[in-house]
């Protein structure tokens, strides 16, 4: 099955700093979506960008499905972007269905 | 409009016993998946369900495992002789269609402790 590979394992940053998010993946993909987990456990849908560009306030990530990659950018980071940010691929399995394969993720801490 | 929707939240069971979880995707959502998450770990799917068509039980860990999704709506995930290893959090999502070109949306999830 499809590998997914998420980078850096853990980060820490101050308030108000950028930071970069990689997910490499080991095969094509239909699809790609970002998502952030609350420290509640909460699963929120960042983003579904299979290939290109988006933008969502301070949130913005890019996906280059030929080199089988996608950054997540985070600007002017606050506090609340706190939490465990997976990448989730997804491609065809064996029964022709479609998972949605999830890296381990990327814990993200933000001090004040 | 509700969300995915998951009970109960929380279910302490002992070993042994067999567990329900129970699952309400959002309103008009043909698919649906299971994943679990062990403590600290990424999500493991387990079973997807996409409108009429044979679920994909790929990822079901063990035949104590099954699912079943009732009039295309609400899904059930059932663990039977649960085991110490099966404590997780269970997580269902839903998508309006295959979630090929549309995104997850997940619920709160079940934390299941086997003691």
């Amino acid at each position: 099955g499809i590998q997914v590979e998420q980078s850096p394992p853990d980060l820490i940053l101050q308030e108000g700093a950028n930071s970069t998010l990689r997910c490499n993946f080991s095969d094509s993909v239909n699809n790609l979506q970002w998502f952030h987990q609350n420290p509640w456990g909460q699963l929120i849908n960042l983003f579904y960008i299979p290939s290109g560009t988006k933008q969502n306030g301070r949130l913005s990530a890019t996906t280059v499905a030929t080199e089988r990659y996608s950054l997540l950018y985070i600007s002017s980071s606050q506090t609340t972007d706190s939490g465990v940010y997976f990448c989730a691929v997804q491609g065809y399995s064996g029964a022709g269905s479609y998972q949605l394969t999830f890296g381990k993720g990327t814990k993200l801490s933000v001090i004040p | 409009g509700a969300g995915v929707s998951q009970s109960p939240s929380n279910k302490v069971t002992e070993k042994g016993k067999d567990v329900e979880l129970r699952c309400d995707p959002i309103s008009g959502h043909t698919a649906l998946y299971w994943y679990r998450q062990s403590l600290g770990q990424g999500l493991e799917f387990l079973i997807y369900f996409q409108g009429n068509s044979a679920p994909d039980k790929s990822g079901l860990p063990s035949d104590r495992f099954s699912a079943e999704r009732t009039g295309g709506s609400v899904s059930t995930l059932t663990i039977q002789r649960t085991q110490q290893e099966d404590s997780a959090v269970y997580l269902c999502a839903s998508s309006p269609r295959d979630s090929y070109n549309s995104p997850l949306h997940f619920g709160n999830g079940t934390r299941l402790t086997v003691t």
